[in-house]
C-alpha cells in the first residue's frame, strides 16, 4: 500500500540555522507533495506544493525540494526561529476524485532560542 | 472569521456512549473530509463527502457514521465507543476533491475512559 515516512524523532536545531526534514515515499508515484505545518492542539495548516516536474519551490524562507529518482521530498526552512517550532507533516493526494491524501507521521522540529 | 469549525473541542466519556462531533466550515467548499489522529500523530482519512455525497469511506468500523445535512457542514456519529476511539478527529474542507490544499478545523480530542 502506499506509504510515507518522516523522521519520527524530533530534530533540535539552534536558532538561525537552517533545518532540513525529510519525506520518503515508496508504492506510488505521486505527481504532488504537500508539506503542511501542525501546531500542538490545532489542526494541520497547508504550506507548500510541490509538482513532480518542479525540483524546487521557494515561499519566504522555506524551500521544498522533489526527487522522483530517490522518491523524496526535503523540506528546508533556513534562518530558524523558535516561531517555527512545530511538526511538520508531508502529504500526497492519490485521487483526484475523491481527494483522498496520505500523510506522514511528521517530524517535530524545535528551535532553540 | 473561523473557516472550519468543530464541536467539541474536548470529550471525555464512557465505553459504550453514543457521542456526535460536529463540523462546519465557510469556505464554500463542495468536499469535506472526516481524519483520525492517533497517539502517534499518524493522520488517516475516514470518510469524505463531495456535495453531500459519501465518496470515501475508508475501512471504519460500521459505528462511525458520517452525516451531510448539506454541503457547509459534516457531522460525525459514533456508537458504542470503544478505548480504541480514544484519538483526535479532525474535520477537513478543499474547494473541490481536485484540490490541492485542504483547511483543517481545530480537532475534537475524544477520550473515552
Amino acid at each position: 500500500s502506499q506509504k510515507i515516512e518522516q523522521n519520527s524523532e524530533a530534530l533540535n536545531i539552534q536558532e538561525g540555522k537552517t533545518a532540513t526534514l525529510t519525506c520518503n515515499y515508496t508504492n506510488y508515484s505521486p505527481a504532488y507533495l504537500q508539506w503542511y505545518r501542525q501546531d500542538p492542539g490545532r489542526g494541520p495548516v497547508f504550506l507548500l506544493l510541490i509538482r513532480e516536474n518542479e525540483k524546487e519551490k521557494r515561499k519566504e524562507r522555506l524551500k521544498v525540494t522533489f526527487d522522483t529518482t530517490l522518491k523524496q521530498s526535503l523540506f528546508h526552512i533556513t534562518a530558524s526561529q523558535p516561531a517555527d517550532s512545530a511538526t511538520y507533516l508531508c502529504a500526497y493526494r492519490i485521487s483526484s476524485n475523491t481527494g483522498k491524501l496520505i500523510f506522514g507521521q511528521g517530524t517535530t522540529l524545535q528551535v532553540k532560542p | 472569521d473561523t473557516a472550519v469549525s468543530q464541536t467539541p473541542k474536548y470529550l471525555v466519556t464512557q465505553m459504550g456512549n453514543d457521542k456526535s462531533i460536529k463540523c462546519e466550515q465557510n469556505l464554500g467548499h463542495d468536499t469535506m473530509y472526516w481524519y483520525k489522529q492517533d497517539s502517534k500523530k499518524f493522520l488517516k482519512i475516514m470518510f469524505s463527502y463531495n456535495n453531500k455525497e459519501l465518496i470515501i469511506n475508508e475501512t471504519v468500523p460500521n459505528r462511525f457514521s458520517p452525516k451531510s445535512p448539506d454541503k457547509a457542514h459534516l457531522n460525525l456519529h459514533i456508537n458504542s465507543l470503544e478505548l480504541g476511539d480514544s484519538a483526535v478527529y479532525f474535520c477537513a474542507s478543499s474547494q473541490t476533491t481536485g484540490s490541492n490544499e485542504q483547511f483543517f478545523g481545530p480537532g475534537t480530542r475524544l477520550t473515552v475512559l
